[in-house]
């Protein structure tokens, strides 16, 4: 079973659409992140959620919109689509409070071509 | 506030040694050490506690100084398998993990 998965995997769309990825986790997390990493190779954080609440929002344009219904999923709707939206969208996932630490798990990304 | 990663890029031939340093502005909560290759997800390594912690994970092993808010990962013996970006994360909490910008490393036959 994947621990973090995202669909869709590739998405090829046109400026000015809207469009949206979603994000499952299985490991019982409570903690869930997006974020964005570009042609640089930089991951930059986007948003994160614990327990279905928003925490952090990275200044990122009001056009994308992320959306926890529980604990276990976390999508992300952007609306009308810019070139410089073309990334890769990493999901990840932790479980806070461990003795541990704290490790992010990682989706498989999906690639977002905007054309 | 993101960390910073030094160097950006090593070139290194088999069987050779590099180190790749992590420091951060803000009190860390721990650092995260991941490694990507081209088209895969981020891949954890290891993770840091600890002022002056050490880890090892096969000949890749980091130190952590809680003091300077530093980290460094050392990959020794360099193999063909360590090729890809390497990531530091640092936490300030449980809720805000934060990324460098990547150190690529090519190792070469």
């Amino acid at each position: 079973d994947t621990a973090v998965s995202q669909t869709p995997k590739y998405l090829v769309t046109q400026m000015g659409n809207d469009k949206s990825i979603k994000c499952e986790q299985n490991l019982g997390h409570d903690t869930m992140y997006w974020y964005k990493q570009d042609s640089k190779k930089f991951l930059k954080i986007m948003f994160s959620y614990n327990n279905k609440e928003l925490i952090i929002n990275e200044t990122v344009p009001n056009r994308f919109s992320p959306k926890s219904p529980d604990k276990a999923h976390l999508n992300l709707h952007i609306n009308s689509l810019e070139l410089g939206d073309s990334a890769v969208y990493f999901c990840a996932s932790t479980a806070t409070g461990e003795i541990s630490g704290n490790t992010i798990y990682f989706g498989e990304g999906s690639w977002l071509t905007v054309v | 506030q993101q960390p910073v990663q030094s160097p950006q890029a090593v070139i290194l031939r088999e069987g050779e040694d590099a180190v790749i340093n992590c420091s951060s502005s803000k009190a860390l909560y721990s650092v995260h050490w991941y490694r990507q290759k081209h088209g895969e997800a981020p891949v954890f390594l290891m993770i840091l506690l600890k002022g002056g912690e050490q880890k090892g994970h096969e000949k890749i092993s980091a130190s952590f100084n809680e003091k300077k808010q530093q980290s460094s990962l050392y990959l020794t013996a360099s193999q063909l398998s360590y090729s890809g970006t390497y990531f530091c994360g640092t936490a300030i909490n449980n809720n805000d993990m934060r990324f460098g910008a990547g150190t690529r490393l090519t190792v070469k036959p």
